[in-house]
């Protein structure tokens, strides 16, 4: 009965090669995303998806490129990993309509390029 | 944009004594303000959120204020456990809480 679930956990690659990371929820919410925590645990969101529809891209490099093929499921894909993409990756889920801005985040995936 | 900043980064004290936390905000029209905790190695989880329109609220042993005017929020934690470590996040959204942007996070250690 897990709410929001990401795999990989963990991802070791080299530098240049294309990664993807999947997010799914069973909570029925609407909105998605996908929020970057670095070394010094600083959390900034990267993408944010309402009912498959992007509705926010903070800076991000167009290396990174978001999927939502349906509400349920938010996949964020990679190219040209660098070594500054390490970092624990999160994904979040909320109910926008709910009147709840509560977001429900994911397990989050250790990506660590070498 | 919005600018979160968090203040102190690190934060120890006895189990039993209070702990806060403050945060302060740069968009005046911001109007949602969650506080998450993060144990290690774990998910970030809401703990308590206010709205611009209440200027404070308690659940159990943890309680938000926030001031409009001076655009800062800020953490009450009172009789401290040692599961109260972690790290705690502010983070402020003018979007019915969409576009959150976080502070920088504090470590708070609970010594037994």
């Amino acid at each position: 009965d897990t709410a929001v679930s990401q795999t990989p956990k963990y991802l070791v690659t080299q530098m240049g090669n294309d990664k993807s990371i999947k997010c799914e929820q069973n909570l029925g919410h609407d909105t998605m995303y996908w929020y970057k925590q670095d070394s010094k645990k600083f959390l900034k969101i990267m993408f944010s998806y309402n009912n498959k529809e992007l509705i926010i891209n903070e800076t991000v490099p167009n290396r990174f490129s978001p999927k939502s093929p349906d509400k349920a499921h938010l996949n964020l894909h990679i190219n040209s990993l660098e070594l500054g993409d390490s970092a624990v990756y999160f994904c979040a889920s909320s109910l926008w309509t709910s009147g709840s801005y509560e977001q429900y985040f994911g397990p989050g995936t250790r990506l660590t390029v070498t | 944009g919005e600018n979160v900043e968090q203040h102190p980064s690190t934060l120890s004290v006895q189990e039993g004594d209070s702990a806060v936390i403050k945060c302060t905000y740069s968009d005046s029209a911001s109007n949602y303000f969650p506080w998450y905790k993060q144990e290690l190695g774990k998910r970030p989880q809401l703990i308590i959120d206010i709205r611009s329109n209440v200027g404070e609220k308690k659940d159990q042993r943890i309680a938000v204020t926030l001031n409009k005017t001076a655009k800062h929020f800020s953490l009450h934690i009172t009789e401290t456990q040692p599961e109260d470590s972690a790290v705690y996040f502010c983070a402020a959204s003018n979007n019915a809480g969409n576009m959150l942007t976080f502070g920088g996070g504090t470590r708070l250690m609970v010594k037994p």
